[in-house]
Order: structure tokens, then sequence, then C-alpha cells
């Protein structure tokens, strides 16, 4: 069965460089989450995506963007790259519980991840 | 306080033994729980998902149980083999809100050794 795509598996950058993620969720997925992972770390949450329009945003830097193609993979968009972004990048996707209304009872299928290690 | 703690920390287990580890969670009201595997540097990997009515819920080798009035779950691992080496994450859903609102506990490292 088709899983959760992320690319790159592994990205290195430069300080003040930019960045971008690919997130290609399970097909029918109308739900797309990004989460940022430090080493030792939970998974914090990033920002989500419904339908193609942001649903929520959590601990996502000014510097940070997403956005949600009409192909329903999503882009995650660093810029001004810090030494503390270094991180594994999750990409999770779920199908809305329309019967319950609500997107939580689902099933929540991540990504491998990328990592992103800036020098 | 964390509001899931697991234990242990780390386990090392010999290969074809079981083992079970242990989340408790503080969250109220709750969702539903889950626990993921991950292996290192890979994503978690969805082994049982149990809302707050269900006692039990297995996936071949792993059995989930859920105690919601002493807010205690459960991960029992069968028979383990080499590949269940990996961490394995309790996730806590609170009633309110969506993903972006889950609860991670700080996982077992499970080490198995042949």
């Amino acid at each position: 069965a088709a899983g959760v795509i992320q690319s790159p598996r592994h990205l290195i950058k430069e300080k003040r460089e930019t960045a971008t993620l690919k997130c290609y969720p399970i097909p029918r997925h109308d739900t797309v989450y990004w989460y940022q992972q430090g080493p030792g770390q939970d998974p914090q949450f990033l920002i989500s995506f419904y339908e193609k329009m942001q649903s929520d945003k959590g601990s996502i830097p000014d510097r940070f963007s997403a956005q949600q193609f009409s192909d329903y993979h999503s882009e995650l968009n660093m810029s001004s790259l810090e030494l503390g972004d270094s991180a594994l990048y999750f990409c999770a996707s779920s199908l809305y519980q329309r019967t319950s209304g609500r997107a939580l009872d689902g099933e929540l299928f991540f990504g491998e991840g990328s990592r992103l290690t800036v020098l | 306080k964390n509001q899931v703690e697991q234990s242990p920390q780390s386990l090392i287990i010999l290969e074809g033994k079981n083992c079970t580890l242990q989340c408790n969670y503080t969250v109220s009201p709750f969702s539903n729980l889950r626990w993921y595997k991950q292996d290192t540097g890979r994503g978690p990997v969805s082994l049982t998902i149990m809302t707050f009515s269900e006692n039990t819920k297995s996936n071949g080798r792993y059995t989930a149980t859920l105690d919601a009035d002493t807010k205690q779950s459960s991960l029992h691992i069968t028979a383990s083999q080499l590949s269940d080496s990996a961490s394995y994450i309790c996730v806590v859903s609170p009633f309110s809100g969506g993903y972006n609102k889950l609860i991670f506990g700080a996982g077992t490292r499970l080490a198995v050794h042949p």
C-alpha cells in the first residue's frame, strides 16, 4: 500500500540558506501535518492543512512557510536557516473523519522523515 | 510533569521473550491513545489506536490495553524479534483539537538481543 512519501530524505544546508521539503500524502487523504523532531525530543507540531487550506498552526517559526497544492502534496519552505533548525521533519497524513466530524479519530500515517542538517 | 509518561525508558530483552511497556497519562478528557513504533531516524509507524471506550487492541504480536479509569495503557510484545528493536511511543489525543494537539510520550527504547 502507498505510504506518505517525503523528499529529500537527507538535506545539508549552510546557515542562512533556504530549504524546501516535500510531502506526498497517502492517496485520498485530505489532511497533511508537519512535525519537527529535534535530537532526543518529541515531535513538535508545526502546521497542518485540510483540503489545501491551512487548518492549524503550531510552533512554526516566521521564517518557515508551507502550503498544500491542488494534488494534495505539501511543501515546507524554510528560509534563513539556523543551526537550531537541524532536525527530522515529519509529514503525516490522514483522512478527515466526516462521520465524527473530527480528524483525530482516524489513523495518522507518518512519512519516513526528512533529516535537515544545518552547518 | 509530563502528561504522558512511559516506562521503562529503555529495555533489553532476549529474542523470543515477551515484554510489556507502560504508558501513564493525565490527559483528560481524551479521545484516543495510540502506540507507535519508531526506528532510529525513521518515521513513526502506527501499531494500535484505541478510543476511550476500548480496553484492548491487537496487531499481530502487539497487544495494547487501556484502562481509562486508572489512565494507564500497556503494550505487550509477544515472542520478540530482532526487528522489534526500536522506540515505542505512546501518544494521546485530547478530546478537543486535532493532531496539532497530540501529546507524545518520551518513548521506551527496546533492544532485542539474539
